[in-house]
C-alpha cells in the first residue's frame, strides 16, 4: 500500500510560469514533510520541509503548501527556470511517538521547464 | 567537507555472488539508511539503522544484509538471495531530531 503517492509522473512548464507538484499521503500519521530534487545517477537533494503545525513554508522560489485534512501537499516554484528540471520527491515521516525517523517517498514527479 | 560518501559508484557482479556496498558520513549523524531507486518506483527502504549495533529491515529488506559496528559506516551487502539486484542505490543519514536526510551519491549495481 503506497503511503505517499505522486499522482502526475510528469509535469512541463515554460520558463518563468509556476510549477506546482502535488502530493498525498494516506497515513495520518506523518508529520513531517520533505521534498527533494534528483537529478540522473545522483543522490537526492534536500529542497524544503513543512512541519505538520504549519500550513505554509518559503524559501525562495520555492513554497510548500500542506492542507492536514486532505492529506494533500504542494510545492510551487515561481518562476520556474531551466536548471529545475528533474525529479521531485514528496517524502513523509513520523517525528513523534519515539524513534521512527524513516522517510517515505512517493515515486517522484519529472519536471521540465522549456526555455 | 562534511558529508556522505558511497562508493564505488558504478559495480558489476556476476548472478550468485553476494557484493557489498560501502557508505560512510562524518556528519556525526545518529541515524543511516539505505534506499533502492528503480524506474517508475521511487526511492523504497531497505533498511535503516539508528543507533549502533542496532538496525531494522525496512519495506524490502529480503535478500538483503546490513551491519552498523561504527556510527560513521552502514554497508549493504546484496545477497544471491535477492532476485532482482540491479538497481541504483542510495545511502543517507539523519540527526535523530526534526531534520533532513542527506544522500550519498548513489551505487549503481549491475548484475550479469
Amino acid at each position: 500500500d503506497q503511503q505517499v503517492k505522486q499522482n502526475s509522473p510528469s509535469l512541463s512548464v515554460q520558463e518563468g510560469r509556476i510549477s506546482i507538484l502535488n502530493c498525498d499521503y494516506t497515513n495520518s500519521m506523518f508529520d513531517y514533510f520533505l521534498w527533494y530534487k534528483k537529478y540522473p545517477a545522483e543522490g537526492p537533494t534536500f529542497l524544503i520541509s513543512i512541519s505538520s503545525i504549519k500550513d505554509k513554508n518559503e524559501d525562495g522560489r520555492f513554497t510548500v503548501f500542506l492542507n492536514k485534512s486532505a492529506k494533500h501537499l504542494s510545492l510551487h516554484i515561481v518562476p520556474s527556470q531551466p536548471g529545475d528540471s528533474a525529479v521531485y520527491f514528496c517524502a513523509a515521516r513520523r517525528n513523534s511517538g519515539g524513534s521512527n525517523y524513516k522517510l517515505t517517498f512517493g515515486k517522484g514527479t519529472l519536471l521540465t521547464v522549456n526555455p | 567537507d562534511g558529508g556522505i560518501t558511497q562508493s564505488p559508484k558504478y559495480l558489476f557482479r556476476k548472478e550468485g555472488q553476494n557484493v557489498t556496498l560501502s557508505c560512510e558520513q562524518n556528519l556525526n549523524h545518529d541515524a543511516m539508511y539505505w534506499y533502492r531507486q528503480d524506474p517508475g518506483q521511487g526511492l523504497r527502504l531497505i533498511y535503516y539503522s539508528q543507533i549502533v549495533n542496532d538496525f531494522q529491515k525496512g519495506d524490502i529488506a529480503e535478500g538483503y544484509s546490513v551491519s552498523r559496528e561504527k556510527k560513521e559506516s552502514f554497508p549493504l551487502t546484496v545477497t544471491s538471495a535477492q532476485k532482482n539486484p540491479t538497481a541504483f542505490y542510495l545511502c543517507a543519514s539523519s540527526t535523530s531530531h526534526n531534520t533532513e536526510a542527506f544522500f550519498g551519491q548513489g551505487t549503481r549495481l549491475t548484475v550479469v
